[in-house]
């Protein structure tokens, strides 16, 4: 079975500086992890992928993830943070059972 | 925007009510998921569609059920509905329908409230 934990509900951060979002995850396969953004009122919106090729994956907006298969954790970071950043991220899980496993989200703030 | 449109983007309604939950995926996209996400159970995916057929499924109660029509566009059907039912309903499309490689894009969702 497969599942996923972020490990803080709530992040909050300065304009300017770095955004470390915590995830970690449990999958019997080989694991294509992701993270997902939700902006107030939007839907969700792909940030980066994993699918066993490169452990260090690049995403959109600056935001990158490093697969770390001995720790189980695939976090997500960001040099600087921008206002346009505060939102909701989702880490998500999929192995065999072909369905997406979200973690509970974690609402990052980010403070002028 | 994603490309993905659903409708209706509120629905208000009572307990005992049915309703019904229409989603377009994007142009070429072959598959539909849909998705429910409350405070208390977080985001869940439901049911997977692809091509109009029945490919995954998930935490779908057996009061709900969904189609795929010959167009591509889906409909989610929610039966005698409970408080509890109360949710933002996603929908997502991909070309593929191997979750792993292929990137789902979210409508806006249909905010569902039972009174």
């Amino acid at each position: 079975a497969q599942s996923v934990t972020q490990l803080d509900s709530h992040v909050s951060v300065s304009e300017g500086t770095p955004v470390l979002l915590r995830c970690n995850y449990s999958s019997s396969y080989s694991p294509s992890l992701f993270w997902y953004v939700q902006h107030p009122n939007k839907g969700l919106q792909l940030l980066l992928k994993y699918t066993s090729a490169a452990t260090l994956v690049k995403g959109i907006n600056g935001f990158e993830a490093e697969f770390k298969k001995s720790e189980t954790s695939f976090h997500l970071t960001k040099p600087s943070a921008h206002m346009s950043d505060a939102a909701e991220y989702f880490c998500v899980v999929t192995g065999n059972t072909g369905k997406l496993i979200f973690g509970q989200g974690t609402t990052l703030q980010v403070k002028p | 925007d994603s490309g993905v449109t659903q409708t209706p983007k509120h629905l208000i309604t009572a307990t005992g009510q049915r309703v019904t939950l229409r989603c377009s995926p994007r142009s070429g996209d072959l598959s539909v998921y849909w998705y429910q996400q409350s405070l208390d159970q977080g985001l869940q995916f439901l049911i997977q569609y692809y091509n109009g057929e029945e490919r995954a499924k998930g935490n779908i109660l057996e009061r709900f059920s969904a189609q795929q029509f010959p167009d591509l566009h889906s409909e989610l059907n929610l039966s005698s509905l409970e408080l509890g039912d109360s949710a933002l309903y996603f929908c997502a499309s991909s070309v593929g329908n191997i979750v792993s490689y292929n990137e789902q894009f979210f409508g806006p969702g249909t905010r569902l409230t039972v009174l």
